[in-house]
């Protein structure tokens, strides 16, 4: 079955360093969808990466899909306490419809 | 437009006791699928519900079934309660043609004692 990795799993940063977070799959992929948690929240979503190598960027936030669609990465760049939470990769598999969750890396911002 | 709505917020049921838990998906999805999430772990995806039918299953035993009703909101339910059962449910829903973003509500805390 698939196995998606997150790494690391927790993570503490003084605001303003950056961050990145990176999320690894046993099989090919369709597509990877990554979301945000805040603490006592649910998740919401974020971006959605379908082609191999996509690049995406939101503000502050850059996504990348790996070449061989198995990996991809969530880059903080500048990070303030918004931040604060917790991002999860959810990869889908080709013809699945349904979403599996990778364990997430906690993000923890420091002032 | 109200997006993805859940009911109860909280609650709390004893070890052998059912629970149902209902969900309202977004206005114009017509997809539902539950998740399990424990503390400090990711969302665990229980099933999906489609035209009315479950159509995917995670690992999960029998004593968690749903429904999902001709107006796409969909039910939850736990028999035979276990102390591992507690957790927060995540339900989310989505259009299926699209096969993009699922929106999640704010869940149901469940705590079996």
């Amino acid at each position: 079955g698939q196995q998606v990795m997150q790494i690391p799993q927790y993570q503490h940063v003084q605001e303003g360093e950056d961050f990145t977070t990176y999320c690894n799959s046993s099989t090919t992929l369709s597509n990877i969808q990554w979301y945000k948690q805040r603490p006592g929240g649910h998740p919401v979503f974020l971006i959605q990466l379908v082609k191999s190598g996509e690049v995406k960027k939101q503000k502050r936030l850059t996504f990348q899909f790996g070449e061989a669609k198995k990996n991809s990465s969530l880059h903080i760049t500048a990070t303030q306490t918004t931040d604060v939470g917790t991002y999860f990769c959810a990869p889908r598999q080709t013809g699945a419809n349904n979403l599996f969750f990778g364990t997430g890396t906690r993000l923890t911002v420091i002032p | 437009d109200a997006g993805v709505t859940q009911s109860p917020t909280h609650l709390i049921k004893t070890r052998g006791q059912q629970v149902t838990l209902r969900c309202s998906p977004k206005s114009g999805h017509d997809t539902v699928s539950w998740y399990q999430q424990a503390l400090g772990q990711g969302p665990q995806f229980i099933f999906q519900y489609y035209e009315e039918e479950e159509r995917q299953r995670g690992n999960f035993p029998d004593r968690f079934s749903g429904h999902q009703f001709p107006n796409y909101s969909s039910e939850l339910n736990v028999n035979a309660l276990l102390l591992g059962d507690s957790a927060l449910y995540l339900c989310a829903s989505s259009l299926r043609v699209r096969n993009t973003e699922a929106f999640f509500g704010q869940g149901t805390r469940l705590t079996v004692v």
